[in-house]
């Protein structure tokens, strides 16, 4: 069975250091993967998204990017983490398009 | 913009009635419909997806789809405690195939 891992649980960074969020998958390939953000109270807005290693599409141009180093392995970074930067980071994974979409357990990051 | 709407709640049901949450879209050529839970602190997980018009029933749940008044509606019988969660409802449009989010609805079921 397919598993989706993503790390840490939580985070909390003072304004304008890095970020590195890693989410990986196990028990398929080739995974379209997607990262989301969510704010507190609020719907799941679409950060990036990946149908292959190295191909990364942009949702909202913002001081985040993506990389897809592996064909199971996402991970979202940041150079200088803006307050606004704070959510809770969500990883997801489906088998192909239009087909459902499978979550990782989050991660809560802090911005202070 | 392509948009999936959500009364935001919350909405409050007795325990053991039937728990109603609906969900409209804007893109009409939408195929794909998909209710997922999500519970405080948690990440969604899915419910329920159906593609056709018509009712689709798993143990407790209901699905329901009407493409021409574009909205779909989850019925929860027999609702718990348990069910209390935020529910959210995704819809992936006909042009780009990507996931339309709705913002939620929190129901509660009270003892």
């Amino acid at each position: 069975s397919q598993t989706i891992h993503q790390w840490p649980a939580t985070l909390v960074q003072p304004v304008g250091s890095p970020l590195s969020l890693e989410c990986t998958v196990e028990g398929t390939s080739n995974p379209n993967l997607y990262w989301y953000r969510q704010a507190a109270g609020r719907g799941l807005q679409l950060l990036f998204y990946s149908i292959g290693i190295g191909q990364i599409s942009s949702e909202v141009p913002q001081n985040l990017s993506a990389s897809r180093p592996q064909d199971r392995q996402f991970i979202l970074s940041s150079k200088k983490l803006l307050l606004s930067d704070s959510g809770f980071y969500l990883c997801a994974w489906e088998p192909g398009q239009q087909e459902t979409q499978y979550f990782g357990p989050g991660t809560r990051l802090l911005v202070l | 913009q392509k948009e999936v709407e959500q009364n935001s709640g919350p909405l409050s049901v007795p325990e053991g009635a039937i728990a109603s949450l609906n969900c409209t879209y804007s893109d009409r050529g939408s195929q794909s419909f998909f209710w997922y839970r999500q519970y405080s602190g948690k990440s969604p997980e899915l419910i329920m997806f159906i593609y056709s018009n018509g009712d689709k029933e798993d143990g407790r749940f209901t699905a329901q789809l009407n493409k021409a008044s574009q909205y779909v509606s989850l019925l929860i019988r027999d609702s718990q405690p348990s069910d209390s969660a935020t529910y959210l409802c995704a819809v992936i449009g006909d042009s780009n195939y990507q996931l339309i989010w709705g913002a939620g609805t929190k129901l509660i079921i009270k003892p």
